[in-house]
């Protein structure tokens, strides 16, 4: 079983339509999550943070977590075609290095 | 406040040879991590420096080594190269070897093309 798993999509939303993206994770001791996006030919840019159970917002994005079920989500309101790029879910580990573990990625398009 | 750099920005080389690839941290950071992001995968954690000692290292071989110097730059040397290393290496630095609690800023990244 991977560490951190996220669907693989692709996922495709008409412009203006919510995107939703999951994760879920394996260690149970894992205390910082977190959702990148990438685009094509293009390093991660850190966009959410979170780390208290619950949802977090921050403009159109909302991250919403739960340690119980180990689960993560990352929804995009008013989805815009901009948006279109793979999204990562990583996990903040607990070792020395605290080193993050990143699940595959989930490819979105967001159709004009 | 400066970002964190990457050079050279690509690189092709032939199998068998050796590659360096070097990373400017972010002004005030003492750690680098180093990642490498096969096609189509998520980044893989190599190894972090803090304070120009290795403090962690992932499920990569010894022919993979990495440097960081008094001013907190930092080095990834690969040794040997395969096919198989092609990808996106990725570099980030942040303060403090556990403090921290948020996540890391890439840099542009080095793509790497074995041959």
């Amino acid at each position: 079983q991977k560490e951190v798993e996220q669907n693989s999509g692709p996922l495709s939303v008409p412009e203006g339509a919510i995107a939703s993206l999951n994760c879920t994770y394996s260690d149970r001791v894992s205390q910082s999550f977190f959702w990148y996006r990438q685009y094509s030919g293009k390093s991660p840019e850190l966009i959410m943070s979170i780390y208290s159970n619950g949802d977090k917002e921050d403009g159109r994005f909302t991250a919403q977590l739960n340690k119980a079920s180990q689960y993560v989500s990352l929804l995009i309101r008013d989805s815009q075609p901009s948006d279109s790029a793979t999204y990562l879910c990583a996990v903040k580990a607990l070792g020395s290095a605290r080193q993050l573990t990143f699940g595959s990625g989930t490819q979105l398009t967001v159709l004009p | 406040e400066t970002g964190v750099t990457q050079s050279p920005t690509h690189l092709i080389k032939t199998r068998g040879q050796q590659v360096t690839l070097r990373c400017s941290s972010q002004s005030g950071h003492n750690t680098v991590s180093w990642y490498q992001q096969a096609l189509g995968q998520g980044p893989q954690f190599i190894f972090q420096y803090y304070r120009e000692e290795e403090n962690g290292r992932g499920n990569f071989p010894p022919r993979f080594s990495g440097l960081q110097f008094p001013n907190y730059s930092s080095e990834l040397n690969v040794n040997a190269l395969e096919l198989d290393d092609s990808a996106l290496y990725l570099c980030a630095s942040s303060l403090g070897r556990q403090g921290e609690n948020h996540g890391y800023t890439f840099g542009s990244g080095t793509r790497l093309t074995v041959v």
